[in-house]
């Protein structure tokens, strides 16, 4: 596509339900990147993959998220038994490869757990 | 660990007033450095990039950043700002320490009135 795809756009949830956000980046994309918004938090990483593998899950909060690349493009990112606290726009980016080429942002997924 | 700290979270300038936005990162290698902006109710986008060269870059809508490798800044200036300048934007540094990732900054909220 044109452009990174992220699905749903907006998630409202309920404490203790699991979730999953999708992730379409644009096509040819190598590395492809996870980053969470908070009011006043700016952006936190949360995982980059490269091709299939995820070199650095590092920002991955709790056990209770995950995340997986399928054929070196869709992501999904799963966040199991939510809490209020998971409440975020969750963003994604893809770039064409790992060596900095501009990275190109989703319009991400507003998650609101009640 | 690298770091990017943005010292001005919420600016307010009247229409035609100069901006000069502060950013400082805390890495020792080689550096790619990156002003994103999020204009209300859209995806960020990319305002500039510097990977080598000329320090003095010019990104898209007048914007221009200068990066000082003795003062590991990279502030992001406008002569002149016009109202749809209104926007949150965010400095980045491309970090090649390990894997791959951007790391970026709190942001800065820029209002200017009209």
């Amino acid at each position: 596509g044109a452009g990174v795809s992220q699905s749903p756009s907006n998630k409202v949830t309920e404490k203790g339900k699991d979730v999953e956000l999708r992730c379409d980046p644009i096509s040819g994309h190598t590395a492809l990147y996870w980053y969470r918004q908070s009011l006043g938090q700016g952006l936190e990483f949360l995982i980059y993959f490269q091709g299939n593998s995820a070199p650095d899950k590092s920002g991955l909060p709790s056990d209770r998220f995950s995340a997986e690349r399928t054929g070196g493009s869709v992501s999904t990112l799963t966040i199991q038994r939510t809490q209020q606290e998971d409440s975020a726009v969750y963003l994604c980016a893809s770039s064409r490869d790992r060596g900095f080429a501009e990275a190109f942002f989703g319009q991400g997924t507003r998650l609101t757990v009640v | 660990a690298q770091s990017v700290s943005q010292h001005n979270h919420h600016v307010i300038l009247s229409e035609a007033a100069s901006l000069e936005l502060g950013c400082n990162y805390s890495y020792g290698g080689t550096v790619n450095l990156f002003w994103y902006v999020q204009y209300p109710g859209q995806h960020l986008q990319l305002l500039l990039k510097y990977f080598s060269g000329d320090p003095l870059v010019k990104g898209i809508k007048g914007f221009e950043a200068e990066f000082i490798k003795s003062k590991f800044s990279f502030n992001l200036r406008k002569p002149s700002v016009q109202w749809s300048d209104t926007a949150e934007y965010f400095c980045a540094v491309g970090s090649t320490s390990g894997t791959y990732k951007y790391i970026f900054g709190t942001g800065t909220r820029l209002k200017v009135l009209a």
